[in-house]
């Protein structure tokens, strides 16, 4: 069975600094992870995933997530937040099951 | 090309009654599946299709909710005597095959209003 935890449904940071966006899973598989972003009123749009290729995976909008197995972590950064980055964002695992979410984390951007 | 697309986007409707929303997915998908999302909760997984092979209807909350898709074309999701709790974004979302690090595309939901 495979779960995610997101740590902190709401995090705020200032426009400019680094956005960090916690994500720890439970699998009993080796996973494949992945971050979604959803702005208001739309659906889900894949920002990146993990598929073993590489444990520091980029994806759009200047994001990316690092793969730590030890830590059973995939947390999302951003060096320097911008306020078109305000969004919920959601962590998801796939095992040998559909892909599980967290419970999402609010991000907002002060000026 | 053409994403997943949802109808209605919106619907309100009174305890009781019978709902039918749909997801047309990306063609050439054959996987299809089905979530709920309650005001500032995660997505809960309901229902998914793969190819022509039995739904896994692991996820669905009871025997009111019910899912048909005809081969790898349109889905309908059916809420029958709707209960206020069912009040919800229903997201649909569709991927080339299920499982591995293939990509989910989501549609942008039903919002379900029960009254």
């Amino acid at each position: 069975a495979q779960s995610v935890t997101q740590l902190g449904s709401h995090v705020s940071v200032s426009e400019g600094a680094l956005v960090l966006l916690r994500c720890n899973y439970s699998s009993s598989v080796p996973p494949y992870l992945f971050w979604y972003v959803q702005y208001p009123n739309q659906g889900l749009q894949l920002l990146l995933k993990y598929t073993s290729a590489a444990t520091l995976v980029k994806g759009i909008n200047g994001f990316e997530a690092e793969f730590k197995k030890s830590e059973t972590s995939f947390h999302l950064t951003k060096p320097s937040a911008h306020m078109s980055d305000a969004a919920e964002y959601f962590c998801a695992v796939r095992g040998n099951t559909p892909l599980v979410f967290g419970k999402g984390t609010r991000l907002s951007v002060i000026a | 090309g053409a994403g997943v697309s949802q109808s209605p986007s919106n619907k309100v409707t009174e305890k009781g009654k019978d709902v039918e929303l749909r997801c047309d997915p990306i063609s050439g998908h054959t996987a299809l599946y089905w979530y709920r999302q309650r005001l500032g909760q995660g997505l809960e997984f309901l229902i998914y299709f793969q190819g022509n092979s039995a739904p896994d209807k692991s996820g669905l909350p009871s025997d009111r909710f019910s899912a048909e898709r005809t081969g790898e074309s349109v889905s309908t999701l059916t809420i029958q005597r709707t209960q206020q709790e069912d009040s919800a974004v229903y997201l649909c979302a569709s991927s080339e095959r299920q499982g591995g690090s293939y990509e989910q595309y989501f549609g942008p939901g039903t919002r379900l209003t029960v009254t």
